[in-house]
């Protein structure tokens, strides 16, 4: 079935470093992918999404680029601020499983001044 | 626009228990979602609505979990007897028409703790 795998955590940068966290999936088709966000305290949020091939979603200087070719959907960020500490999760959404999300681990992101 | 609600919060209880919580998704929102998330991992889908009808429940275990959404609003997730792995927090989601492309909203989930 699908899965998504994501780099182990916890990650810890220093402020205004450049934050990449990893994450592969494996899907049958063409699945929707997404990274969601979850901040101390608070619930799930979309950070951002592509849904095809080589589309790039971006929000709050965050970034991923969709490669089918690397089945891979990195996170990025040029430079990271202690207000990114969270959790972050990688995700699919496919035809198959009724468009319900299939998640990752989680990776903890911890900024430091 | 108000978000997914949920409740409660929070609950304790002893093991072989009832429990059951609740959800409000986004009003206009056809397909609701139930997730497990145990601590330190991603959320597991448990159960899928669309409007009233299940689209997917191949992952609740049904001898303890049952769901339902009555006139396709409102959803209550209930667990009984409860066993010491259910500890985890419940989230509710919800989304538009349940497309590749459309967001999944959460609520701010039910963090469950059985002794």
């Amino acid at each position: 079935g699908d899965s998504v795998t994501q780099m182990e955590g916890p990650v810890t940068l220093s402020e205004e470093a450049f934050l990449t966290i990893n994450c592969t999936y494996t899907a049958t088709g063409y699945p929707s992918l997404f990274w969601y966000v979850q901040y101390p305290g608070e619930g799930l949020q979309l950070l951002l999404k592509a849904t095809k091939a080589d589309d790039k979603g971006s929000n709050k200087g965050f970034e991923a680029t969709y490669r089918k070719e690397t089945t891979s959907f990195h996170l990025e960020k040029g430079s990271v601020q202690v207000s990114d500490s969270a959790v972050y999760f990688c995700a699919l959404k496919n035809s198959n499983s009724g468009y319900a999300l299939n998640f990752g681990k989680g990776t903890s992101l911890l900024v430091t001044p | 626009e108000a978000g997914v609600a949920q409740s409660p919060r929070y609950k304790i209880i002893e093991k072989r228990q009832s429990v059951a919580f609740w959800c409000n998704p986004i009003s206009g929102h056809a397909t609701l979602y139930w997730y497990q998330q145990i601590l330190g991992q991603g959320p597991k889908l448990l159960i899928q609505f669309q409007n009233n009808g299940v689209v997917d429940d191949s992952q609740l275990p049904k001898d303890r979990f049952s769901a339902e959404r009555l006139k396709g609003v409102d959803s209550t997730l209930k667990i009984q007897p409860a066993k010491l792995e259910d500890s985890a927090v419940y989230l509710c989601a919800s989304s538009l028409a349940g497309s590749s492309t459309d967001t999944q909203y959460f609520g701010p989930g039910t963090r469950l703790t059985v002794l």
